[in-house]
């Protein structure tokens, strides 16, 4: 069985921080992993999808590792602001048609 | 282009009633899926559907049904709703499988069962 675990469950750090977010998953059998971002009473936007065969995407000051044989992807926000302030989730495919999600990460970057 | 819409934004019920949560999308999607997010947890999948006429039970199922007549719907009944049943509902979908792409999610339903 899949699951997914973010730690920390919650981060605070002042405006221009660099950062990291940490995912680790127990099945490294992946299709792919995706990080989505949600903001208070929103749906979930989706960020970044890592493919298992990449090991790296980026947008914009957001890139996401990936390490499948570890278990693990990260998340690294460079130069952190106020408007970056929500709770990240990530998500791995358990078969086709049903995805698990990590309880995510809130995150709250003071100006 | 809406993308994917749900209604109600809030619902309070009361113990034993049910209700119907609506989802809709107009991107042509194949995939449409229901899940709910309790408090300070990941979402769970409750069902899922691949097309009109084919649905199929996710993790979290029990006390829930579904039905999808269209592509463009995807509604959520909840029959003797329970306090366990309080919880923000979202509606997703996608183009092709989990395997291959993203979901796109709606703003989600507020449920308060009392």
């Amino acid at each position: 069985k899949q699951e997914v675990t973010q730690i920390p469950a919650a981060l605070s750090v002042p405006e221009g921080e660099n950062l990291v977010l940490n995912c680790s998953f127990t099945d490294s059998a992946i299709y792919n992993l995706q990080w989505f971002r949600q903001d208070p009473g929103k749906g979930l936007t989706s960020l970044l999808l890592i493919q298992s065969s990449q090991r790296e995407q980026t947008s914009g000051r957001l890139n996401a590792s990936l390490d499948k044989s570890s278990g693990r992807s990260t998340l690294y926000i460079a130069a952190s602001q106020p408007g970056d302030s929500a709770t990240y989730l990530c998500a791995v495919p358990y078969n086709n048609n049903d995805m698990r999600f990590g309880a995510g990460t809130r995150l709250t970057v003071k100006p | 282009n809406a993308g994917v819409t749900q209604t109600p934004k809030f619902r309070i019920l009361k113990i034993g009633q049910s209700m119907t949560l609506q989802c809709a999308q107009d991107m042509n999607h194949n995939y449409m899926y229901w899940y709910r997010q309790d408090p300070g947890m990941g979402l769970k999948l409750i069902y899922y559907s691949v097309g009109a006429g084919i649905t199929d039970k996710g993790e979290v199922p029990n006390g829930y049904n579904v039905s999808r007549s269209t592509t463009e719907d995807f509604p959520l009944r909840l029959e003797l709703a329970a306090p366990s049943q309080t919880s923000v509902y979202f509606c997703a979908s996608s183009y092709q499988g989990l395997d291959q792409g993203t979901q796109y999610f709606g703003p989600g339903t507020r449920l308060l069962v009392l």
